[in-house]
């Protein structure tokens, strides 16, 4: 069974368009996030909810809202995507202070 | 701002030599994390260090954490190919997660 799983594997759109990305994971763990990769395979947290609650919230534009209909679950939503935009997001958990557990990555491409 | 270095950011290696990759972290925090992620795949975790002095162990690879000198290793033992990926180290301060650059391994036979 995937532990942490997202859709769609490859997104390809134009730019102002919204679109989403969702993100299960089975583990149960209570901390999700979510990650920009960009060409450069640098990686930049975006966001993270513990019990539904936001604590982290990094510079990002508000473009990109996190929602998270319950522990399981954390979608991604961008709205007016940009060509900026384009690049790897990874979902992962974590239970407390341990390892985080990434979903395979979802490939954003803004054309 | 919490700031994590590492070095050297691309690293060629011999098959069967040794090597160490190095994490400087700029504040404060004793929670280092070592992730593999091979090209175009997700990243797995490879080490949790929780503590100054933490030393963990798997296969050839070997990380360590000195939480005074904000430095944590990842040490490399008589490389084998499969070990080629690029090496993130992670910190941890308060729930902001901030990673290295990265270190892209070759290792050559």
């Amino acid at each position: 069974d995937t532990a942490v799983s997202q859709t769609p594997k490859y997104l390809v759109t134009q730019m102002g368009n919204d679109k989403s990305i969702k993100c299960e994971q089975n583990l149960g763990h209570d901390t999700m996030y979510w990650y920009k990769q960009d060409s450069k395979k640098f990686l930049k947290i975006m966001f993270s909810y513990n019990n539904k609650e936001l604590i982290i919230n990094e510079t990002v534009p508000n473009r990109f809202s996190p929602k998270s209909p319950d522990k399981a679950h954390l979608n991604l939503h961008i709205n007016s995507l940009e060509l900026g935009d384009s690049a790897v997001y990874f979902c992962a958990s974590s239970q407390d202070l341990y390892e985080q557990y990434f979903g395979p990555g979802t490939r954003l491409t803004v054309t | 701002e919490l700031k994590v270095e590492q070095n050297p950011l691309f690293l060629s290696m011999q098959e069967g030599k040794n090597y160490t990759i190095y994490c400087n972290y700029s504040t404060t925090s004793d929670r280092l994390y070592w992730y593999r992620q091979d090209p175009g795949k997700s990243l797995e975790s490879l080490f949790v260090l929780l503590s100054n002095g933490a030393v963990k162990q798997e296969g050839r690879l070997m990380a360590s954490l000195d939480t005074k000198a904000r430095l944590s290793t990842l040490h490399i033992t008589a490389a084998v190919h499969d070990l080629s990926a690029t090496y993130f180290c992670a910190v941890d301060n308060n729930n902001d997660m901030r990673f290295g650059a990265g270190t892209r391994l070759t290792v050559k036979p």
